[in-house]
């Protein structure tokens, strides 16, 4: 089963700032937060992970807390191609399949 | 090359056909994944391979036969399927990011119907 909790749906003007929470209470100090969003009838797309430091890449930042128990995906300015449904996933430590949850369905509107 | 290819895109199967899906990656990732994905559900896992070998099978029935011809190719053999199957296949393959992580790349998938 998943490990993590998100809202099923949230809404985000173009070229705002999209906010993704995700909750991950019993996480362990071995796995690491991944985030995979599937834009639809595609393959689900890599974001970012992290463990415990907070992270930037050029397609979002992830924030984690310092009790690790929840994060939160930042897309800074958000694009209608960003309309995807979004993963939280936690993961441990090595080469283990991804167990997806239910996601987000982020609807970036013009 | 950093993408993993699924042939065929879609595919219309009746119930005592013989198919088969095709994935191929050329990034040299050794661990190769099949995930199922039905509609309005998150995708599943199914089958896992890594240098090969299958290390996971998620108890799935025995009418999807998966095959690793070698470190580049991935197959899922279909045999007598149900309507329920209808499904997008995904493949996946991972490659190491660093201290213990790992990136999963995947394909476009296959939409199959049952019939």
């Amino acid at each position: 089963d998943a490990k993590t909790t998100q809202p099923p749906s949230m809404d985000c003007a173009e070229g705002r700032a999209a906010n993704l929470p995700c909750n991950h209470s019993t996480i362990s100090g071995n796995e690491y937060v991944y985030w995979y969003r599937q834009i639809h009838s595609q393959g689900p797309q890599y974001i970012i992970h992290g463990l415990k430091n907070n992270e930037t890449n050029e397609m979002a930042s992830l924030i984690i807390t310092e009790d690790r128990k929840s994060s939160t995906l930042i897309l800074p300015h958000a694009t209608l191609r960003d309309t995807a449904v979004y993963y939280c996933i936690v993961s441990p430590l090595g080469n283990t399949p991804l167990v997806f949850g239910k996601g987000t369905r982020l609807s970036v509107i013009a | 090359d950093t993408e993993v290819t699924q042939t065929p895109k879609h595919l219309v199967m009746g119930m005592t056909n013989k198919k088969s899906l095709k994935c191929e990656q050329h990034m040299g990732h050794r661990a190769m994944y099949w995930y199922k994905q039905k509609a309005k559900k998150p995708p599943e896992l199914m089958f896992v391979y890594s240098y090969e070998k299958l290390s996971i099978n998620e108890s799935v029935p025995s009418r999807f036969s998966p095959e690793c011809p070698n470190s580049s190719l991935l197959n899922l053999h279909l045999h007598a399927l149900q309507p329920e199957d209808s499904a997008l296949y995904l493949c996946a393959s991972s490659r190491y990011t660093g201290t213990g992580s790992y990136e999963q790349y995947f394909g476009p998938g296959t939409r199959l119907t049952v019939t």
